[in-house]
């Protein structure tokens, strides 16, 4: 499968617990993002890479979010003392960037439940 | 700042027309996509538009863009049961930046 992969699929941890999730992208994609989705929403960025450079950064990405890139491929997210509002899904995407149209795919996601 | 809205909640009947709106307020939007989310399953693309086109159409599926109003509008034509999933409406200023999603429209196809 050369699509995007996401590790676990589903984690479930205690408030105030560390998590790391992980994100495969397609091997040539050299655009990486992170997305988060609640129940009843679309998905809200978070951040995305170019290469291993983290180029933007969202309002919702609180200093508790920390996510790497170190050498262009796979990439981590790191939630520091989790809160029962980090249940979520969190969505990896990647995509080129070479001209014309470049579609972002997705992974499937981790599930996220902080109790 | 950027912001899709989109309706919640759509039902038809399997072999009628099914039309989701949505609008959205940047207007340096120059990508907008139409996505299909199954339960349990993946993002999908389903198709998009480029900014300086008004309408494409890809078999079923016809996207109407005003660029005026800002308003976008996706139709199933013949809607199937297997069209029942959310559809996000969603667009980015370029197709590699981070994109916005609408809150998503849930299709419910009655036999």
């Amino acid at each position: 499968d050369t699509g995007v992969s996401q590790d676990p699929r589903h984690k479930i941890t205690k408030r105030g617990q560390n998590v790391t999730f992980r994100c495969d992208p397609i091997s040539e994609h050299n655009r990486l993002y992170w997305y988060r989705q609640t129940l009843g929403q679309g998905p809200e960025f978070l951040t995305y890479f170019q290469n291993e450079a983290q180029l933007e950064k969202s309002r919702l990405l609180s200093d508790r979010f920390s996510a790497e890139r170190p050498k262009g491929s796979f990439s981590t997210l790191e939630i520091q003392r989790t809160e029962q509002g980090d249940s979520a899904m969190y969505l990896c995407a990647s995509s080129a960037t070479s001209g014309g149209f470049n579609e972002q795919f997705f992974g499937p996601g981790t599930r996220l439940t902080v109790l | 700042g950027e912001d899709v809205e989109q309706s919640l909640f759509l039902s038809v009947r399997e072999g009628d027309s099914s039309v989701i709106n949505c609008t959205y307020t940047d207007s340096s939007s120059t990508y907008l996509y139409w996505y299909k989310q199954e339960p349990g399953a993946g993002l999908q693309l389903l198709t998009y538009i480029f900014s300086n086109m008004d309408m494409k159409q890809d078999q079923r599926l016809t996207v109407l863009l005003n660029k005026k109003d800002k308003h976008l509008s996706l139709r199933i034509a013949d809607t199937q049961t297997g069209d029942s999933a959310i559809y996000f409406c969603a667009e980015s200023e370029t197709s590699y930046d981070k994109v916005i999603f609408g809150p998503g429209t849930s299709l419910s196809v009655i036999p």
